[in-house]
């Protein structure tokens, strides 16, 4: 499957806990995109990749919150210090282009439990 | 700033109903709209897209059009099927400013489809 892949899957962490999400695009896409879901909403975004370069972050994403895409590939998302508003899925996003009308292409989400 | 309202759901109906699910939204410039769709437990895909006014997008029996006057875009399928059970989210992507294509979701709509 050459799809979007995100991990872990799932994750529980006690609040104050530091946790580190992966996501793998779809090989020669050039955007990558993070989004958060909470439960019964549609996702938000919250920061955006172009190759290896963060362009664009949401001013959902606190000081807590850090992003990398290393030479343009695989992305992380850490998130410091977890609260337990932090609870949602993440969701990750991949396209190949340079239009606002390219497709993007989803993983299946990592659900983050902050108890 | 930008934003996506769908009607309130959830929607139920019986197979070979016909399906409407409203859209409108609010943005500067020309945005590209999109349909995207949740089945149970996977992860978002497109369904289908319109990147400029009077534009149709059309997919598995779905359809939308783009409306620049009303600023919509709803979802109609002639004769919905028990698979197609799935929650539904418009979105757009932005062409003005430094959006880089990202999304801004409408909450979702639950569509259940009975036999």
């Amino acid at each position: 499957d050459t799809g979007v892949s995100q991990n872990p899957r799932h994750k529980i962490t006690k609040r104050g806990q530091n946790v580190t999400f992966r996501c793998d695009p779809i090989s020669e896409h050039n955007r990558l995109y993070w989004y958060r879901q909470t439960l019964g909403q549609g996702p938000e975004f919250l920061t955006y990749f172009q190759n290896e370069a963060q362009l664009e972050k949401s001013r959902l994403l606190s000081d807590r919150f850090s992003a990398e895409r290393p030479k343009g590939s695989f992305s992380t998302l850490e998130i410091q210090r977890t609260e337990q508003g932090d609870s949602a899925m993440y969701l990750c996003a991949s396209s190949f282009g340079r239009g606002v009308g390219d497709e993007q292409f989803f993983g299946p989400g990592t659900r983050l439990t902050v108890l | 700033g930008n934003s996506v309202t769908q009607m309130e759901g959830p929607v139920t109906l019986s197979e070979e109903a016909f399906l409407t699910i409203n859209c409108t939204y609010t943005a500067t410039g020309y945005p590209s709209l999109f349909w995207y769709v949740q089945y149970p437990g996977e992860g978002l895909q497109l369904l289908l897209k319109a990147t400029k006014a009077d534009d149709k997008g059309s997919n598995k029996g779905f359809e939308a059009t783009y409306r620049k006057e009303t600023t919509s875009f709803h979802l109609e399928k002639g004769s919905v099927q028990v698979s197609d059970s799935a929650v539904y989210f418009c979105a757009l992507s932005n062409a003005g400013g430094t959006s880089y294509g990202k999304l801004t979701f409408g909450q979702g709509t639950i569509l259940t489809v009975h036999p």
